[in-house]
């Protein structure tokens, strides 16, 4: 059953720390994505990636860093220098084709 | 910078309506254009994509149209039904494939 998994689907922060977001895709799509999505909002690109060990800066990735170790995942480290990290954040990947396919997000809540 | 607007931000149509849901963007040097649909607490799943290259492209009850040169785009939805009940987002993508988001109608249709 191929798709885009996201885990975990819920997860609370402290202040000062960090987290990290799992995307793991089995479509064998070269192309992954990180996005934001803030209540009543569209979403906004942090991260993506277009091949193995190569990654580039969206319009919002101050506070945020990637990985791209292997083509089947792409991890979103949450850093302590984020300031407003409370958000739903949803991975995607794509092929040739272009279109995006997206997992089912994780909601990231700061207490 | 790219920017997409859709209106309505919020729609509510009885059921068997027909309705339009629009797309404007600022920049007409896109790839392509993509519809997606997002229930609550949802990823998004994508409904259409029309390419540059494209007027317009149908899947069922669905119909996308694109006026690049004036930046527009056009959500067609026949016969609604109350499934159809979810945010429709719109996205362009540019030349390096990143997608840039409207922020959503939020589309109700009442049984």
């Amino acid at each position: 059953d191929g798709g885009i998994t996201q885990s975990p689907k819920y997860l609370f922060r402290k202040e000062g720390q960090n987290v990290t977001l799992s995307c793991e895709q089995n479509l064998n799509h070269d192309a992954m994505y990180w996005y934001r999505q803030d209540p009543g909002q569209g979403l906004r690109l942090i991260y993506y990636s277009q091949i193995v060990n190569d990654f580039q800066k969206g319009d919002i990735a101050e506070g945020y860093s990637v990985s791209r170790e292997k083509k089947e995942s792409f991890p979103l480290t949450v850093t302590s220098a984020q300031k407003n990290p409370t958000a739903f954040y949803l991975c995607a990947s794509s092929s040739a084709t272009d279109t995006q396919y997206f997992g089912p997000g994780t909601r990231l809540t700061v207490l | 910078k790219q920017e997409v607007t859709q209106i309505p931000a919020a729609l509510s149509v009885p059921e068997g309506e027909n309705l339009v849901l629009n797309c404007s963007f600022t920049d007409s040097a896109i790839y392509n254009l993509q519809w997606f649909r997002q229930d609550p607490g949802k990823g998004l799943t994508s409904l259409l994509l029309i390419q540059s290259s494209q007027r317009e492209q149908t899947s069922g009850r669905l119909n996308a149209s694109l006026d690049k040169s004036s930046g527009r785009s056009t959500l067609y939805i026949a016969a609604s039904q109350p499934g159809d009940s979810a945010t429709y987002l719109c996205a362009v993508s540019g030349s390096a494939r990143q997608l840039t988001f409207g922020s959503g109608t939020q589309l109700t249709v009442l049984p």
